[in-house]
């Protein structure tokens, strides 16, 4: 199974910053790494697919980068709206499996 | 539009059977795999499995092959989860998502729409 992990688990940020999330698998997934953002209480949200693919109706602000075996979600300047938690997930091969997340909380 | 409706919450004991539903419109319900992940309480995201309507195969997680069965009514748009004997650690939320497919490549892509989950309940 390919392992993805991310870390740190949480990171405090103020509004305006940017802000970077890495990710990291276990093997080789090309770019077959999406990203995610799931609120409390909600259903997790794609934002980022094949590594840098932005999902439709998702701010620019937003962007995925890297390759390989590492990957990185960039929020260029944090609004309030975008803390949360973010997953990242390969679909390079089964079991899909997704990073631990990484909480945005504020400073 | 494409949605993934999801049945209420559910309160079991543990040893019942259970059968959650995700109904799917707006999108041809054949064409695309569906998943299903499971959030324990205050954890991250889990991939449990995925079925392709058109044929119902299915693919499992190792965690939870045997444990839980996918299968698909076609007639309904809608993919099931079900377990036979509920455990107490069987309690959480559960999402359903759509996952495309890409027949060039091979390969799954992310998955792009959402239920808006299932929570569980297994308790005494």
């Amino acid at each position: 199974d390919i392992q993805m992990t991310q870390s740190p688990s949480s990171l405090s940020a103020s509004v305006g910053d940017r802000v970077t999330i890495p990710c990291r698998a276990s093997q080789n997934i090309d770019n077959y790494l999406h990203w995610y953002q799931q609120k409390p209480g909600q259903a997790p949200k794609l934002l980022i697919y094949a590594r840098s693919g932005l999902q439709s109706g998702v701010p620019s602000r937003f962007s995925g980068s890297g390759s390989g075996t590492d990957f990185t979600l960039t929020i260029s300047s944090l609004q309030p709206e975008d803390f949360a938690t973010y997953y990242c997930q390969q679909s390079y091969s089964l079991p899909l499996t997704f990073g631990g997340g990484t909480r945005v909380d504020i400073k | 539009e494409v949605q993934l409706v999801q049945s209420g919450a559910e309160v079991k004991k543990p040893g019942q059977s259970l059968k959650i539903s995700c109904k799917a419109s707006g999108y041809d319900f054949g064409n695309y795999w569906i998943g299903w992940v499971r959030q324990m309480p205050g954890k991250g995201l889990e991939w449990m499995g995925i079925i392709y309507p058109g044929d119902s195969d299915s693919r499992y997680s190792s965690s939870f092959q045997g444990q839980v069965t996918i299968s698909a009514d076609k007639s309904l748009s809608t993919v099931y989860l079900q377990w036979s004997g509920l455990r107490a650690s069987d309690s959480g939320m559960y999402y359903c998502a759509r996952l495309p497919f890409s027949y060039g490549s091979g390969s799954y892509s992310a998955f792009d729409y959402w239920g808006q989950g299932t929570p569980v309940i297994v308790s005494s």
